[in-house]
């Protein structure tokens, strides 16, 4: 079945450490994206992709760093200048990068901080 | 600016009670509405689009139809395993969507 795969499901980060979010897709889709998800607010866009090596901030890109080395996979690292960390992170990706197709999500990391 | 509004916040049916969701927006020239439906500790599961006004689309219990300010998901004869979120989401600019807060949709048996 193709879909998005997300890992790990949960994840704990001490202070001052980095850590990544791991983001597969098999739908042979040029774009990717990473969401955070907090109680209340919508999505929230951190970075996008729309080809392979190349990759563009989202809005609230500050604290996060991303990589596009294969298509199939869009790994987020959270590092230890995002102060507020704990959330839910989504993976999503789309046919393309134009905004009118449907993103498909991943199943979501759940952050937390020791 | 643009906005996405979701309402109600939040929805609490009895069971084979219908009723309507909401979602509105700002923008000019939409391009496309996305619904999805979102379960607690899951991601988003994608269900319709809507390009222009006056398109309907169907999925068993579900309705979406959209305008040109807004778009409704119509919710008939719900079951519980109805219960979710329900987000709605606009294109704007080439390349980003914008989503809404959500309505949770609760059916009770």
């Amino acid at each position: 079945d193709g879909g998005i795969t997300q890992s790990p499901k949960y994840l704990f980060r001490k202070e001052g450490q980095n850590v990544t979010l791991s983001c597969e897709q098999n739908l042979n889709h040029d774009a990717m994206y990473w969401y955070r998800q907090d109680p209340g607010q919508g999505l929230r866009l951190i970075y996008y992709s729309q080809i392979v090596n190349d990759f563009q901030k989202g809005d609230i890109a500050e604290g996060y760093s991303v990589s596009r080395e294969k298509k199939e996979s869009f790994p987020l690292t959270v590092t230890s200048a995002q102060k507020n960390p704990t959330a839910f992170y989504l993976c999503a990706s789309s046919m393309t990068g134009w905004g009118n197709q449907p993103q498909h999500f991943g199943d979501g990391t759940r952050l937390s901080i020791l | 600016e643009d906005q996405v509004t979701q309402s109600p916040e939040a929805l609490r049916l009895q069971e084979g009670e219908s009723s309507s969701l909401n979602c509105s927006y700002t923008v000019s020239g939409l391009r496309g509405l996305f619904w999805y439906r979102q379960d607690p500790g899951k991601g988003p599961e994608f269900l319709f689009t809507l390009y222009s006004a006056g398109e309907e689309k169907e999925k068993e219990r579900l309705k979406a139809t959209l305008t040109k300010k807004e778009s409704f998901l119509h919710i008939t004869a719900p079951k519980p395993e109805d219960s979710a979120t329900y987000l709605c989401a606009v294109p704007f600019g080439n390349e980003k969507l914008t989503f809404g807060t959500g309505t949770r949709l609760t059916i009770i048996p």
